[in-house]
């Protein structure tokens, strides 16, 4: 069974820019999470998702930050425009719908460099 | 408020030696969830342990044990005869019961020396 992927692993772009992240669930699970990890900081929680609708997206830290999730499959994380403050690695993860709480599984992550 | 503090920034030890990872939680909530994940050098985020705060068992897992006591707010991990392949970033996350979101420690950076 294929884990969390991520796209791409790497972004590099300058302040103002728009970047776009993508992430594939593992097949059937309805939950997906984002995560950033700013550099020397805690990772953060940015928001979940139930399928393709928003359960809770407090973690977003301003309007610049889009994320959707058409169709409830993957999902995408755009940032535009871009600030030198983005820069870290966003984690994207996925668990189980079921009663209670399940672990989430984790994919490699996308390391944004904004410059 | 909920917060997981990792004190431990990086250790280093020599390989074979034990070593544990601490980790001292804060909740009022009364349902809740502890989790260790690793973090190799190749960055994927890597599930470890889940314990409810209802099981307070230490669990074992080969050379993996986790001590979780309630009455100091703790979930530590110990690496029995560690390997240079242990080395990783080792994080502890907390989730309350009313919600989905994980919230992280700071990690602790473990450094296996051969």
């Amino acid at each position: 069974e294929a884990g969390v992927t991520q796209f791409p692993s790497h972004s590099v772009i300058e302040k103002g820019q728009t970047v776009t992240l993508r992430c594939d669930p593992i097949s059937g699970h309805d939950n997906l999470y984002w995560y950033r990890r700013v550099m020397g900081k805690e990772i953060k929680f940015l928001l979940h998702f139930v399928k393709e609708s928003k359960q809770d997206e407090s973690g977003m830290p301003n309007n610049r930050f889009l994320a959707e999730r058409t169709g409830g499959t993957y999902s995408t994380l755009k940032v535009q425009p871009a600030e030198l403050e983005d820069s870290g690695v966003y984690f994207c993860a996925s668990s189980q719908t079921h009663w209670g709480f399940y672990e989430q599984y984790f994919g490699p992550g996308t390391r944004l460099t904004v410059t | 408020a909920q917060k997981v503090t990792q004190a431990q920034t990086e250790i280093s030890v020599v390989e074979k030696e034990d070593v544990t990872l601490d980790c001292v939680y804060e909740t009022r909530d009364t349902t809740y969830y502890l989790f260790w994940y690793k973090q190799p050098p190749s960055g994927e985020l890597v599930f470890l342990i889940r314990r409810n705060s209802f099981d307070e068992q230490n669990e074992i897992s080969g050379r993996y044990s986790w001590n979780f006591q309630k009455s100091t707010s703790s979930f530590n991990f110990t690496i029995t005869a560690s390997q240079v392949v242990d080395s990783a970033v080792y994080f502890c996350a907390l989730n309350v019961d009313s919600n989905y979101q994980l919230i992280w420690g700071a990690g602790t950076k473990l450094i296996i020396k051969p």
